[in-house]
C-alpha cells in the first residue's frame, strides 16, 4: 500500500514533442507529490509539486494532472528539448509534516535532438 | 542561499568497515532525511531527523544510524558494511514543521563496499 508505480520505465521523445511520464499510488492517505529530475552524478532537483485538492499545477513547460479518484498523477512535459534528458522521479508524501517520501522507480527520458 | 552539501562524495570501504557521512543542511532547515539510492531498489527511505530527534525510520537494519546537531547538521553511520550497502546516499533538507513539504537534495555520498 505504501507503493508508487511509475511508468514508463524509459520513453525517447523527439525534440518540441510531449514527454508524458505517469505515476499511480493506492494509499489514500498520502497528500503530496512532487516530481524530481535527477542527472547522473547530481542528486534529485524539486521540479513541481501538488497537493490532491487541485487537479493541475503548471510551471513553465512542467505540468501535473493529477486525479484523485483514479489515484494517478502524471507529468507532462511541453516542447520537450535535448537538455530534458534526465531521469524523473515522481514521489509521495503522508501528511502531518512528515518528510518520509516514497519514490517510483524512475523514468529515464532521452530527448532527441 | 548555498545548497545542501554531503561529505564525502566518494568512499571506499571494505566489508566489516563502518562509515559516517556527514551533512549539512540549507541555512534556516530544521529537517534533515536520508535515502539511499541503488540501480535495483530505486531511492529508499532511511529516516528523518528534525530538531536533532528521529522523527521516522524506514524498513533498514539497525546497523543504519544516524544522529542530528544542534545545529542541524546530521551524519549517517553504517556498521558493519556488507556488499549490498554500496549506493549512493543522499541527504535532503527540509524548513521541517507542518509544511511545507519541499525537500532540497544534496550531491549524494557514493559508496562502494569491496
Amino acid at each position: 500500500q505504501q507503493q508508487v508505480k511509475q511508468s514508463p520505465q524509459s520513453l525517447i521523445v523527439q525534440k518540441g514533442g510531449i514527454s508524458i511520464i505517469n505515476c499511480a499510488y493506492e494509499n489514500t492517505a498520502f497528500d503530496y507529490f512532487p516530481w524530481y529530475q535527477q542527472f547522473p552524478g547530481k542528486g534529485p532537483a524539486l521540479l513541481i509539486a501538488i497537493r490532491p485538492d487541485v487537479s493541475e499545477k503548471k510551471e513553465g513547460r512542467f505540468t501535473i494532472s493529477f486525479n484523485k479518484s483514479a489515484k494517478q498523477f502524471s507529468l507532462h512535459i511541453m516542447d520537450s528539448q535535448p537538455g530534458d534528458s534526465a531521469t524523473y522521479f515522481c514521489a509521495a508524501s503522508f501528511p502531518s509534516g512528515t518528510y518520509k517520501y516514497i519514490f517510483g522507480t524512475g523514468t529515464r527520458l532521452k530527448v532527441l535532438a | 542561499k548555498a545548497g545542501v552539501t554531503q561529505t564525502p562524495r566518494y568512499l571506499i570501504k571494505t566489508r566489516g568497515q563502518q562509515v559516517t557521512l556527514s551533512c549539512s543542511p540549507i541555512s534556516g532547515h530544521r529537517s534533515v532525511s536520508w535515502y539511499q539510492q541503488t540501480p535495483g531498489q530505486g531511492l529508499q527511505f532511511l529516516f528523518e531527523y528534525f530538531s536533532e530527534t528521529q522523527r521516522n525510520k524506514g524498513n533498514f537494519p539497525g546497523r543504519f544510524s544516524g544522529r542530528q546537531f544542534s545545529n542541524s547538521r546530521s551524519e549517517m553511520n553504517v556498521s558493519t558494511l556488507e556488499l549490498g550497502d554500496s549506493a549512493l546516499y543522499l541527504c535532503a533538507s527540509s524548513p521541517g514543521g507542518q509544511g511545507p513539504y519541499e525537500q532540497y537534495f544534496g550531491p549524494g555520498t557514493r559508496l562502494t563496499v569491496t
